[in-house]
């Protein structure tokens, strides 16, 4: 069965710092992997998506299928990233298709202080 | 830019009775979602929709659960009869192709 764990429910960094919030999968296919952010107040929304390979926020992830991780990284993290991170698989049905049927890690909450 | 929209933000009932959540997804999208997220739990797929009918759902969406699109622009989560347990933030999501986009969310409340 897919899976998705972010093992840190907490991260605490300083502002300037690099940052790296971690996500493992364990999925059988061709995983589709994601990054969500949910700023305090505010909807979910797409962060990353790894077949597009660009970096939004300054925010890179790199899909390692030997270790079967996504992890998410940023060199200088800033007090406007503080947020929920979460990763998430699609993974298609049996036909073969993908209709949006994420599975989401827990989350980690990230905190940049001054 | 277009947003998905949800109502209630907030509902409170008691349990045994229905209710439904609405949702506006975004008007160009073809499939429509819902998850939930209990309190200190993941975010879980309940069910997709495209094409008037249910494409998928999880073991969650059991027969109290029902969807609907009733006019083309809503996109309703019934829950028949509800449970304490199914007190959660409920999220509906729609898509054109690949990336999803979220509402803010209806919490649900069942005392």
């Amino acid at each position: 069965a897919q899976r998705v764990t972010q093992p840190e429910k907490l991260l605490s960094v300083f502002k300037g710092a690099p940052v790296e919030l971690k996500c493992n999968y364990s999925y059988s296919g061709s995983p589709e992997l994601f990054w969500y952010v949910q700023y305090s107040r505010q909807r979910l929304q797409l962060l990353l998506r790894h077949i597009s390979r660009e970096s939004i926020k300054g925010f890179t992830a790199d899909l390692n299928k030997g270790e079967t991780s996504f992890h998410l990284k940023k060199p200088f993290a800033q007090e406007e990233d503080s947020a929920m991170y979460y990763c998430a698989l699609n993974w298609p049905n049996a036909g073969g298709t993908s209709y949006g049927k994420l599975t989401f890690g827990q989350g980690t909450i990230l905190t940049v202080h001054p | 830019e277009p947003e998905v929209t949800q109502t209630p933000s907030h509902q409170v009932t008691q349990m045994g009775q229905e209710v439904i959540l609405r949702c506006v997804p975004i008007s160009n999208h073809l499939y429509f979602y819902w998850y939930r997220q209990i309190l200190g739990q993941k975010v879980e797929f309940l069910v997709s929709f495209y094409n008037n009918e249910i494409s998928e759902k999880s073991e969650i969406f059991d027969d109290q659960f029902s969807v609907e699109r009733p006019d083309g622009s809503n996109f309703t989560l019934k829950i028949r009869s509800t449970k304490l347990e199914d007190s959660a933030m409920y999220f509906c999501a729609s898509s054109r192709e690949g990336e999803l986009f979220f509402g803010e969310g209806s919490r649900l409340t069942v005392l």
